[in-house]
């Protein structure tokens, strides 16, 4: 089944601990981003990356970290720096010749 | 001037209604307008999208119109249905030196009563 895969859907975190992410595709699209979502804020941009072994820092990168060690993979760990992670997160692959972006299912973070 | 502003905030429509939501930017060199919808719990889903040298696109019962002077684009849902319900986004996307680089409006959530 082609298409972008995220886990965990739920996620619950201890203040402190860092959580890893995960995010897979198989539509073969160069670039992947990650973004967070608040009520209210629309979408915004954590990290991206257009090729493997280089990513980007969006608007809001502080407390996040991110590899892309395979074209298909791209995690994000929301580091204990990061000081209001509670959020749903939503990765997105997208291609150079149509500019479209492409969803995941997304992941929410709890904070406890 | 990277920002993409979006209203209204929410909106409640009759089924059989028109929808409308209205999206300002400033920067002009955005080169493409999608919308996106997103239904609570998953992922935003591309609905339509526009390119600057159009005025206006439709997809069945969706219109993108465009006003390139004004840099203003909206979305008009015709005959709007329950199952439009949802939580609709603008955005703006630009080439940048590492790929195309999307803005988002802060979203317009549309109930649609039966």
């Amino acid at each position: 089944d082609g298409g972008i895969t995220q886990s965990p859907k739920y996620l619950f975190r201890k203040e402190g601990q860092n959580v890893t992410l995960s995010c897979e595709q198989n539509l073969n699209h160069d670039a992947m981003y990650w973004y967070r979502q608040d009520p209210g804020q629309g979408l915004r941009l954590i990290y991206y990356s257009q090729i493997v072994n280089d990513f980007q820092k969006g608007d809001i990168a502080e407390g996040y970290s991110v590899s892309r060690e395979k074209k298909e993979s791209f995690p994000l760990t929301v580091t204990s720096a990061q000081k209001n992670p509670t959020a749903f997160y939503l990765c997105a692959t997208g291609t150079q010749n149509t500019g479209e972006l492409f969803f995941g299912e997304g992941s929410r973070l709890t904070v406890l | 001037q990277q920002q993409v502003k979006q209203s209204p905030q929410s909106l409640i429509v009759q089924k059989g209604g028109i929808s409308i939501i209205n999206c300002a930017y400033e920067n002009t060199a955005f080169d493409y307008f999608p919308w996106y919808q997103q239904f609570p719990g998953k992922g935003p889903a591309l609905l339509i999208a526009i390119r600057p040298d159009v005025s206006e696109k439709k997809e069945g019962r969706f219109t993108i119109s465009f006003n390139k002077s004004a840099k203003q684009f909206s979305l008009h849902i015709m005959d709007s249905q329950p199952g439009d319900s949802a939580t609709y986004f603008c955005a703006a996307s630009i080439e940048g030196n590492y790929g195309q680089n999307f803005v988002f409006g802060p979203g317009t959530r549309l109930s649609v009563l039966p």
